[in-house]
């Protein structure tokens, strides 16, 4: 199976910080790669797919970048309803599997 | 497209995990539908998915216990767990994921789970 580690665990940031969130890849995953935000008591929500591509609906202050086995996700101004918990994903190969998830909380 | 799932959320260890996700607004070709699990607190993890041919890829860590079915005509998938401990206690959810980049981008609502003695 293919490890995904994120970076940080959580951070905490206040209303218009920049924030970057890691995530590292076992191995080698091409631009197959996703992020999710997620809050409390709700199902995950797509942000990001194929390492940069925005999802349909997801503001433009969020942004994806790299490729091979290390990728970021920036927020670039952060705004009140970005607090939640960040997951990347892998989409190379089978199983799926995803990053233990960063949490962004309030300053 | 909207996905909604429904199943029993308590059961006794040993019992069957039984959940099934509907489809509604969208055909069920050219999708992976996916079922993916959180523990409480936890993180996500992929159980498996299933096509509209009914082909399934299953994650090794749950493949002995786990299978899939699909009904085209209603537009639902199903999930059961067999066998189910304190460790499968968790919020199931479908979800859709799409071709090429594999993006879950439509989720259900979450089921949650308990498995107690």
């Amino acid at each position: 199976d293919i490890q995904m580690t994120q970076s940080p665990s959580s951070l905490s940031a206040s209303v218009g910080d920049r924030v970057n969130i890691t995530c590292r890849a076992s191995e080698d995953i091409a631009s197959y790669l996703n992020w999710y935000q997620q809050k409390p008591g709700k199902a995950p929500g797509a942000l990001i797919y194929g390492a940069f591509r925005l999802s349909s609906g997801v503001p433009s202050r969020f942004s994806g970048s790299g490729s091979g086995t290390d990728f970021t996700l920036t927020i670039t101004s952060l705004q009140p309803e970005d607090f939640a918990t960040y997951f990347c994903q892998q989409s190379y190969s089978r199983p799926r599997t995803f990053g233990q998830g960063t949490k962004v909380d309030l300053k | 497209v909207q996905l909604q799932q429904w199943g029993t959320g308590l059961l006794k260890t040993s019992e069957t995990l039984s959940l099934t996700c509907g489809v509604y607004g969208e055909s069920f070709t050219s999708y992976y539908w996916t079922w993916i699990r959180q523990p409480p607190g936890g993180g996500l993890e992929w159980i498996g998915d299933i096509n509209h041919l009914g082909s399934t890829s299953y994650n090794p860590s749950l493949k002995s216990r786990v299978t899939f079915s699909i009904d085209t005509s209603k537009n639902q998938f199903s999930l059961k767990l067999t066998s189910i401990t304190a460790a499968d206690t968790a919020v199931y959810y479908c979800a859709r994921g799409r071709q090429q980049w594999i993006l879950f981008d439509n989720w259900g609502q979450g089921t949650l789970v308990t498995a107690s003695s």
